[in-house]
């Protein structure tokens, strides 16, 4: 079964500090790793990630994957209040199902992040 | 660009009664759209496929004689809960995929999501 578990499932911290949020993946057929940011409506997408060691860098955020280690980082530099939201890491996957192939997203459970003022 | 709207935004029905919840892609084209269920504080779920003119595919667990998916054209996928009840109470979000591309992320777009209670 495809799973991806991500850690912690809460953080909370003040503003100005740097948060790393954890993404493990155990799945077939990979095919991306994908990290969004949702507040309280639709994910907003945030990186996609497929190559190992490359990092990818937005602003205060930046991400890494590791497909010998099976996992990705999502770093949070000098956060603010306006970053707390639900973090969610997702791996696109091609699925198999009776014959036909379809790739489909698989998400970890999310970490809810709570930046204080 | 790549706009994905969902309606009703939120609905309240009463236990049996069937809500049908629509997602277009507003400015391109979408061969396929997918449906998610999210529970308070958990992640999304991802309840079938949808792709235009075929049947959609279903996960494991999802009844589809309950929660009926049509994609009649490239920009409207709709999602029918059947004889509702209160443990499908829940928000539902949908994805489009813009037609021609492969990978998601940049090119799969998320709807605003439909909060159901029912009641």
């Amino acid at each position: 079964e495809d799973k991806v578990v991500q850690s912690p499932l809460s953080l909370v911290v003040h503003e100005g500090d740097t948060v790393t949020l954890n993404c493990s993946y155990e799945v077939t057929n990979f095919r991306s790793l994908l990290w969004y940011k949702q507040e309280k409506k639709a994910p907003t997408f945030l990186f996609m990630l497929t190559s190992s060691g490359i990092e990818k860098k937005s602003g205060r955020l930046s991400s890494i994957l590791d497909k010998k280690e099976l996992f990705s980082i999502l770093n949070i530099t000098a956060t603010q209040t306006g970053d707390s939201a639900i973090y969610l890491c997702a791996v696109h996957l091609l699925h198999n199902a009776g014959g036909t192939s379809y790739g489909k997203l698989t998400f970890g459970q999310g970490t809810i992040l709570t930046v204080h003022p | 660009g790549a706009v994905v709207s969902q309606h009703p935004s939120w609905v309240i029905c009463k236990s049996g009664t069937s809500v049908k919840i629509e997602c277009r892609s507003l400015d391109f084209q979408a061969t396929t759209m997918f449906w998610y269920r999210q529970f308070p504080k958990q992640s999304l779920m991802l309840m079938a496929t949808s792709n235009e003119g075929s049947k959609a595919t279903y996960e494991q667990g999802v009844e589809k004689d309950k929660f009926l998916i049509n994609h009649a054209s490239l920009t409207l996928s709709t999602l029918t809960v059947t004889s509702a009840h209160p443990e499908d109470s829940s928000f539902y979000i949908c994805s489009a995929r813009l037609a021609g591309t492969s990978p998601p992320g940049e090119t799969q777009y998320f709807g605003p999501g439909t909060r159901l209670l029912v009641l």
